[in-house]
């Protein structure tokens, strides 16, 4: 099946702080899922980007299909951006391993 | 508008009791997922539905695990026997169809403890 592979797995930030995460993945997809998972478990659905780039707020995410990855940016972070980050792909709805944040104030 | 709601938010039993968890999708949501959640692991998707018929179940492992959705709303995931290895969080999901444009919505899960 498809590999999604997740890096950092862990990040520490100071609150303020920018950072990316990236998501790789193995085969062609059609389309790609960021999640954040807060500290009490509930995953709230960031973007749906198969290709392109998107962005939410302090939260922006770009797909490189022909290039299997994708990026997650956080900006000006702050502490209630923790938690864990998860990419999906469609494709048998296959998660990768997640990157834990953890944002200090 | 309720989101998805999942019960018993906690659950601890002794191993080889059954144990039931209970969905209950965003209303005129078709598509409903079951996931299992392993302690800093991704979801891994057990079981799919488009309505009341299950299109993915090839993850569910059957000697053990069963699911259903009766008039393709609500949906119980059930487990009997129950082992050690399956202390996990159990995520159920809902999305308005199959359609990849969709967004999965999910519930809070439940955190099964096997003793």
């Amino acid at each position: 099946g498809i590999q999604v592979e997740q890096s950092p797995p862990d990040l520490i930030l100071q609150e303020g702080a920018n950072s990316t995460l990236r998501c790789n993945f193995s085969d062609s997809v059609n389309n790609l899922q960021w999640f954040h998972q807060n500290p009490w478990g509930q995953l709230i659905n960031l973007f749906y980007i198969p290709s392109g780039t998107k962005q939410n707020g302090r939260l922006s995410a770009t797909t490189v299909a022909t290039e299997r990855y994708s990026l997650l940016y956080i900006s000006s972070s702050q502490t209630t951006d923790s938690g864990v980050y998860f990419c999906a792909v469609w494709n048998k709805l296959t998660f990768g391993g997640g990157t834990r944040v953890l944002v200090k104030p | 508008e309720a989101g998805v709601v999942q019960s018993p938010r906690y659950k601890i039993i002794e191993k080889k009791q059954p144990v039931a968890f209970w969905c209950n999708p965003i209303s005129g949501h078709n598509t409903l997922y079951w996931y299992l959640q392993n302690l800093g692991q991704g979801p891994e998707l057990l079981i799919r539905y488009e309505n009341e018929e299950a299109v993915d179940d090839s993850q569910l492992p059957k000697d053990r695990f069963s699911a259903e959705r009766l008039k393709g709303v609500d949906s119980t995931l059930k487990i009997q026997p129950a082992e050690l290895g399956d202390s996990a969080v159990y995520l159920c999901a809902s999305s308005l169809s199959n359609s990849e444009v969709d967004t999965q919505y999910f519930g809070p899960g439940t955190r099964l403890t096997v003793l």
